[in-house]
């Protein structure tokens, strides 16, 4: 079975720029998940999924963030403009049905913002 | 607020000793803990969990212990292997969103 996959895995902009992220999840997951991790912290939930429906985006930063998973399969998370504190590593995570079962994590996109 | 707090930031111990790795949490809302771990370059792989109607969880050489009294947890891995040498993050849950908060993680190194 793939597990969860993510691109790209590296990317390096400057300040103010846009940049979007890409995820697949497990075949058949219909939770999904968006994460950020500031380096040396833990993952903070950025947004979750239930099939293409929101289920929590409390700590999403709307102004500049925005992520959708329109057939409910894969997502983007978009990031529009960058700031410096931006960087950080955006890891993508699914589980089967709800977010009460185990969430496996793709390798993650470092974004560094210049 | 930091509700998860994992203290130490790194440990090290020798091949074949046990590892002990501490989380402290401050919400008792809280009923379900993990235990996720991540080599560099890949994402968190889930490890072990415990649920609060349990003080203990063994699965081969990782166990789980919860002190809900003390609202403290606590992975132990005997013996523990140079393979183990990863970040740890500990992370919990309520039942009624099931969302995931998670420690700062810490690195753990073993030394053959």
């Amino acid at each position: 079975e793939a597990g969860v996959a993510q691109s790209p895995r590296y990317k390096i902009i400057e300040k103010r720029q846009s940049v979007a992220f890409w995820c697949n999840p497990i075949s058949g997951h219909a939770t999904l998940y968006w994460y950020q991790q500031i380096l040396g912290q833990g993952p903070k939930l950025l947004i979750q999924f239930q099939n293409n429906g929101v289920v929590d985006d409390s700590q999403l930063p709307k102004d500049r963030f925005s992520a959708e998973r329109l057939k409910g399969v894969d997502s983007t998370l978009k990031i529009q403009p960058a700031k410096l504190e931006d960087s950080a590593v955006y890891l993508c995570a699914s589980s089967p049905t709800t977010s009460l079962e185990t969430q496996y994590f793709g390798p993650g996109t470092r974004l560094l913002v210049l | 607020d930091q509700q998860v707090k994992q203290n130490s930031p790194s440990l090290s111990v020798q091949e074949g000793r046990i590892s002990i790795l501490n989380c402290d949490y401050t919400n008792s809302m809280f009923d379900y803990f993990l235990w996720y771990k991540k080599y560099p370059a890949e994402g968190p792989t889930f490890l072990i969990s415990i649920s609060s109607i349990k003080d203990k969880n063994e699965d081969g050489r990782f166990t789980v212990f919860l002190n809900k009294s003390a609202k403290h947890l606590s992975l132990h891995i005997v013996p523990s292997q140079p393979g183990d040498s990863a970040v740890y993050f500990c992370a919990a849950r309520t039942g009624n969103t099931g969302k995931l908060i998670f420690g700062q993680g810490t690195t753990l190194q073993v030394k053959p």
